[in-house]
């Protein structure tokens, strides 16, 4: 089954503590991104990814890193969590050129921090 | 920057009726994508419909179509025979597509739908 996937799905942790957020594709996409929903905010986009070893920032990218080693994987990074990073994170992917335009979005991680 | 705006943070609409939500965007590019995304409370992102900026044709799929019209920058979403499963928040997103290195969705702040029986 073609999918997104997101670990872990919740997370409750201290400020300071160093986490990551795993996300996954099966379906050999190019582009990849993390977005942050916040209530009444909508979603913002943090980072994305072209390809592999090619990031960049989106448009909320403070108090956060990204790796892109493998095609497949686009982990977040809090080195140092604050509460202002509680928020409902999103993983997404599509294909890269053409007309394609549909993202693929994982379950969600629902991270609080305290 | 483009911005996307939803007017209405909630709605409501009985069983069986039809209910319009609005959106409108902001922007100076003349092709992009726009999108629904419906997320029930399980939160998984769903995508509901999508409409070319190119294409003059509303899109439609089953209970759900698109009222696009660019001159004034609006696409509202049409659900008919409204099902208690249409229950969810419903966000408008924006997407260029002008060859750039970013997909970026800029997303609409969601409108919360209750169906009523």
């Amino acid at each position: 089954e073609a999918q997104v996937t997101q670990n872990p799905r919740y997370l409750i942790t201290v400020t300071g503590k160093k986490l990551t957020v795993t996300c996954s594709q099966n379906m050999n996409h190019e582009y990849m991104s993390w977005y942050r929903q916040d209530p009444g905010l909508g979603l913002r986009q943090i980072y994305y990814s072209m390809n592999v070893e090619v990031t960049d920032k989106g448009d909320v990218p403070e108090g956060y890193k990204v790796s892109r080693k493998e095609k497949r994987n686009f982990p977040l990074i809090l080195e140092s969590p604050s509460p202002n990073q509680t928020s409902l994170y999103f993983c997404a992917s599509s294909p890269w050129g053409g007309r394609s335009n549909e993202q693929f979005f994982g379950p969600g991680t629902r991270l609080t921090v305290l | 920057a483009q911005t996307v705006t939803q007017s209405q943070p909630e709605m409501s609409v009985q069983e069986a009726e039809t209910v319009t939500l609005s959106c409108t965007y902001d922007t100076s590019e003349s092709d992009y994508y726009l999108f629904w995304y419906k997320q029930p409370p399980s939160r998984q992102m769903i995508l509901v419909i999508r409409q070319e900026a190119y294409k003059q044709q509303n899109a439609t799929e089953n209970r759900f179509s698109v009222n696009f019209q660019k001159a004034a920058k609006s696409f509202s979403l049409k659900i008919s025979d409204s099902q208690l499963g249409d229950a969810a928040m419903y966000f408008c997103a924006y997407r260029e597509d002008s060859g750039g290195s970013n997909y970026k969705l800029t997303f609409g702040k969601g409108t919360l739908l209750t169906v009523n029986p």
